[in-house]
C-alpha cells in the first residue's frame, strides 16, 4: 500500500539554523498539508498546499517558514532560523483528489531545537 | 475559529473493559474524523462520520455522530492491549485542514 513517506526521522539543529524536512506524498494525491505536535499535545495545522500554492495556513506559520514542491514529488518545510520553541515533531500528510478525502500522515520528522 | 473538546484527557483501563472517548463542539460541524495514534506513531485515520445521528461500527469499535452533529463518541468494546494509543477526532474545515480535539490516551493494563 502506498504510503506518505518523511525525512529526516529526527532532526537535532541549534538555534537560529535553517531546517528543511522532506516529505514525498503519496504519488498521485493533489492535496498536501504539514501539520505539528508539541510533545504531549494535540496535532495542529501549519498549511496546505494546492495546485503549486499555498491554500491556507495558520498563524503559526509565520514568515520563517516556507513550503515548496520543487520537483513534482517532493514537498518539503523550511524553517529560516528555528526557535526552541520549534521543537516538536512535524508531520506530512495527503489526500487524493478533493478537501473531503482521507488526509494519510507520514511518519514524521522529530525536530530538536537546542 | 472552530474548535473541538475531547474529554478524558486520560483514561486506564483492565484489558476487557469497555473504553469510551467523547468530542464535542459549540457549532455544528459538516463532518468528524477519528485517528489513532499509537504511542511514538503517528496520526491513522480510522473513520469518518457525516450525517446527523450516524453510527458506524469497525469490529470492536463504534463511532458515533450526534443528532445535533455537535457531538461525537468513539466506544471500544473489550479493550485489547493493542488498542494502547491516543484517540484523536478531527474536523476537517471547508479549505481541507483538520482541526483536532486534543486527544484521549488509552492505557490498558493487561
Amino acid at each position: 500500500e502506498p504510503e506518505v513517506t518523511q525525512t529526516p526521522s529526527h532532526q537535532v539543529t541549534q538555534m537560529g539554523q535553517e531546517v528543511i524536512l522532506r516529505c514525498v506524498p503519496i504519488s498521485n494525491h493533489l492535496y498536501f498539508y504539514w501539520y505539528r505536535q508539541i510533545l504531549g499535545q494535540k496535532v495542529e495545522f501549519l498549511v496546505s498546499f494546492y495546485n503549486n500554492e499555498i491554500s491556507e495556513k495558520s498563524e503559526i506559520f509565520d514568515d520563517q517558514f516556507s513550503v515548496e514542491r520543487p520537483d513534482g514529488s517532493n514537498f518539503t518545510l523550511k524553517i529560516r532560523s528555528t526557535k526552541l520553541e520549534d521543537s516538536a515533531m512535524y508531520f506530512c500528510a495527503s489526500s487524493p483528489s478533493s478537501l473531503a478525502d482521507t488526509q494519510y500522515f507520514g511518519p514524521g520528522t522529530r525536530l530538536t531545537v537546542l | 475559529g472552530q474548535q473541538v473538546m475531547q474529554i478524558p484527557q486520560y483514561q486506564h483501563v483492565q484489558e476487557g473493559e469497555d473504553f469510551t472517548t467523547y468530542c464535542n463542539s459549540s457549532t455544528t460541524l459538516s463532518n468528524i474524523q477519528w485517528y489513532k495514534q499509537r504511542p511514538g506513531g503517528h496520526p491513522v485515520f480510522l473513520i469518518q462520520l457525516v450525517k446527523s445521528g450516524e453510527v458506524k461500527k469497525q469490529k470492536r469499535l463504534t463511532f458515533q455522530f450526534g443528532e445535533a452533529k455537535k457531538n461525537s463518541s468513539l466506544h471500544i468494546t473489550a479493550t485489547q492491549t493493542t488498542d494502547v494509543g491516543t484517540y484523536f477526532c478531527a474536523v476537517s474545515s471547508n479549505t481541507g485542514k483538520l482541526i483536532f480535539g486534543q486527544g484521549t490516551t488509552l492505557q490498558v493494563k493487561p
